[in-house]
């Protein structure tokens, strides 16, 4: 069974600084990988997705994640942080064949001036 | 958000009194999915449907009953509400290879 282990369940970081949110999933088949984000009091937007093809692929709002095959890795980035990024950032992989997401428990990322 | 909206977006009920929400969807999409979101544990699924009339349970089904009667509306009933049932719901719809486009979700505190 597919499984995500989001390794930080917070992370600060100051203003203008590089971020990175991690992510690890489990799995014995192929997978669809997803990055999504939460602002308060919010549903969830998707940030980015990985599907095939190119194993760096790039999102909204700046963010970009590294599918890496070897260590089961889907680490999502930002080069410089602001303060409207601070939200909680949630990983998921897919999950069966009717589509349904499994999803980590989150990383709530915290940016300061 | 994609043409989703979850009714009612807060609701507060005694512990042993019935509650259902509801999904409705303007975009025709086949899949239909209720999360519930708690600390600490994420987005759980609890049941989805792939058509009308068509629902499966996901993994924290027990306490929780769906219905889809129309393409439209996927509805979700807690038969006799109890306080580990506070959570924040979300409704989730797909069509082919498409993400998953959430709804902005139900609080519901059950006291």
């Amino acid at each position: 069974a597919q499984s995500v282990t989001q390794l930080d369940s917070q992370v600060p970081v100051f203003e203008e600084a590089p971020v990175e949110l991690r992510c690890n999933y489990s799995s014995s088949v192929s997978v669809y990988l997803f990055w999504y984000v939460q602002y308060p009091n919010q549903g969830l937007q998707l940030l980015l997705k990985y599907l095939s093809g190119s194993t760096l692929v790039k999102g909204i709002n700046g963010f970009e994640a590294e599918f890496n095959k070897s260590q089961t890795s889907f680490h999502l980035r930002k080069p410089s942080v602001h303060i409207s990024d601070t939200a909680e950032y949630f990983c998921a992989v897919s999950g069966g064949s009717q589509g349904n997401l499994i999803f980590g428990k989150g990383t709530k990322l915290s940016v300061k001036p | 958000d994609a043409g989703i909206t979850q009714s009612p977006r807060h609701k507060v009920t005694e512990t042993g009194t019935p509650v259902t929400l509801r999904c409705h969807q303007t975009e025709n999409h086949r899949y239909m999915y209720w999360y519930r979101q708690d600390p600490g544990h994420g987005l759980r699924l609890i049941h989805y449907s792939y058509g009308v009339k068509d629902t499966d349970k996901g993994e924290v089904s027990d306490g929780y009953s769906v219905s889809r009667s129309k393409t439209e509306d996927f509805l979700l009933t807690l038969e006799s509400a109890t306080s580990s049932q506070t959570s924040v719901y979300f409704c989730a719809i797909r069509e082919g290879n498409s993400p998953l486009h959430f709804g902005n979700g139900t609080r519901l505190t059950v006291t």
